[in-house]
């Protein structure tokens, strides 16, 4: 079975700098998808990003990055210019790209996201 | 607005007794998902369903049971064969056929059943 780890129950960052959130994965599959969802204080989750493991290339959305590493089974989220409204709960998801596993994502335990004035 | 709604958000229930949480899609979604969330352990799958009148046990089924009769809905009974039912619980859904089948999930508000 697939299992996706966070090893960083909380971070912390000031405002207008960079964090980086940790996400390791296993998987035996070639072809997956890797997603960052946020979940504010309303507990809505909100997707952040999301990668496809068969491109090379990594992930970008404005002020959130990846940094996806397929035979590290590594994919990190980085938040440049870090803004209040980032505060949230930060969750790592895995999910198989077909089959009859489609769409069933398995989460990390998430990280928490202060941010500061 | 397209969107996943669920009801009630604030749920109360007695031991013993069953309850019923609502999740209607109207964004023309295939599959629909029911998540558990707990404090320190993420989410965790229940049941899913990719086609109407067919859904497959998640990871922690036991003490829960589905119905898919309609493709927009998708209500989670939590039985009281279930032992710690307090928790969130989150209901999504997808595109599962191309080209939108992307793979991300949609997700509801929530609603937070409380055992008294």
């Amino acid at each position: 079975a697939q299992t996706v780890t966070q090893s960083q129950p909380e971070m912390s960052v000031q405002e207008a700098e960079t964090v980086t959130l940790s996400c390791t994965y296993d998987t035996s599959e070639s072809d997956y998808y890797l997603f960052w969802y946020k979940q504010p204080p309303s507990r809505q989750m909100i997707l952040v990003i999301r990668q496809e493991a068969y491109k090379q290339q990594n992930a970008t959305e404005n002020r959130f990055s990846v940094n996806f590493q397929k035979a590290a089974k590594s994919f990190s989220l980085k938040i440049s210019d870090s803004q209040l409204g980032d505060a949230a709960m930060y969750f790592c998801a895995y999910s198989d790209a077909g089959g009859t596993s489609y769409g069933k994502l398995t989460f990390g335990q998430g990280t928490i996201l202060t941010v500061h004035p | 607005d397209g969107g996943i709604t669920q009801s009630p958000k604030y749920l109360f229930r007695k031991e013993g007794q069953n309850v019923t949480l609502s999740c209607e899609q109207n964004l023309n979604h295939d599959a629909m998902y029911w998540y558990r969330q707990d404090p320190g352990q993420g989410l965790r799958l229940i049941y899913y369903s990719q086609i109407v009148n067919d859904f497959q046990k998640g990871d922690i089924a036991e003490g829960y049971s589905v119905s898919r009769e309609k493709k927009e809905s998708f209500p989670l009974t939590v039985t009281s064969a279930q032992k710690n039912p307090t928790a969130f619980y989150l209901c999504a859904s997808t595109y599962r056929r191309a080209p939108l089948n992307t793979g991300e999930l949609f997700f509801g508000e929530g609603s937070r059943l409380t055992v008294l």
